[in-house]
């Protein structure tokens, strides 16, 4: 079965800091990848995700992630935090080019994110 | 093992049917949420309980209703299914200390 690896569960940054989040999958095959952002009292939205090309995508809000395939890694950067930034952030991964209801969406169990003034 | 059950996992039915799609969770999460999705995509919302007989609308506008009368299930309910609807449904439920929980799915055709 697939699983997802957030290694950071709570980070803590001052404004203008850089970031990056650890996310790493365990699946042989042909991944989608997603990161999700929530935003306190609201619901998952959709930062970025990667399909297939370049393995670096970008996302609003100035994220960006890279895929690196041989790590199983899709880690989640921003080169300057802002304070509303502070949110949880999700990895997730499904199986691409799989139809039906054999395609399990997994999710991390997230990285809590505070930006501090 | 504590998870999240889908049935069933692939519908076909014709125009005009009622169908009740069933999710049920054994982790006691308070919160639960049923999302759209094409195989492989993203995620859109489409119904959400933080609780018993508390149930709202999502993201996506959707002519589906929900129940939340047991923690332990959320069914989704369309009272005339067409061919609009087919998708992918998804069910999760989600705690602090477990995250996000996603079931199976449910791949519904309406022909």
């Amino acid at each position: 079965a697939q699983s997802v690896s957030q290694h950071n569960h709570h980070v803590i940054l001052s404004e203008a800091a850089s970031l990056e989040l650890g996310c790493n999958y365990s699946y042989g095959g042909t991944v989608n990848l997603f990161w999700y952002v929530q935003y306190p009292g609201q619901h998952l939205q959709l930062l970025l995700k990667y399909f297939s090309g370049d393995p670096l995508v970008k996302g609003i809000k100035g994220f960006e992630a890279e895929f690196i395939k041989s790590k199983f890694s899709f880690n989640l950067r921003k080169p300057s935090v802002q304070w509303s930034d502070t949110a949880e952030y999700f990895c997730a991964v499904v199986q691409s080019g799989v139809t039906g209801g054999g395609n399990k969406l997994t999710f991390g169990t997230g990285t809590q994110l505070k930006v501090e003034l | 093992e504590a998870d999240i059950y889908q049935t069933p996992r692939y519908l076909v039915i014709g125009t005009g049917k009622k169908i009740t799609l069933e999710c049920s969770q054994t982790m006691g999460h308070d919160k639960m949420y049923w999302y759209q999705q094409d195989p492989g995509m993203e995620l859109h919302l489409i119904h959400y309980s933080y609780g018993v007989n508390s149930t709202e609308k999502g993201d996506l506008s959707s002519e589906s209703t929900v129940s939340r009368i047991r923690t332990e299930h959320f069914p989704l309910t369309l009272e005339s299914a067409r061919p609009s609807h087919t998708s992918q449904y998804l069910c999760a439920s989600r705690s602090r200390v477990d995250g996000y929980t996603f079931g199976s799915g449910t791949r519904l055709t309406v022909v």
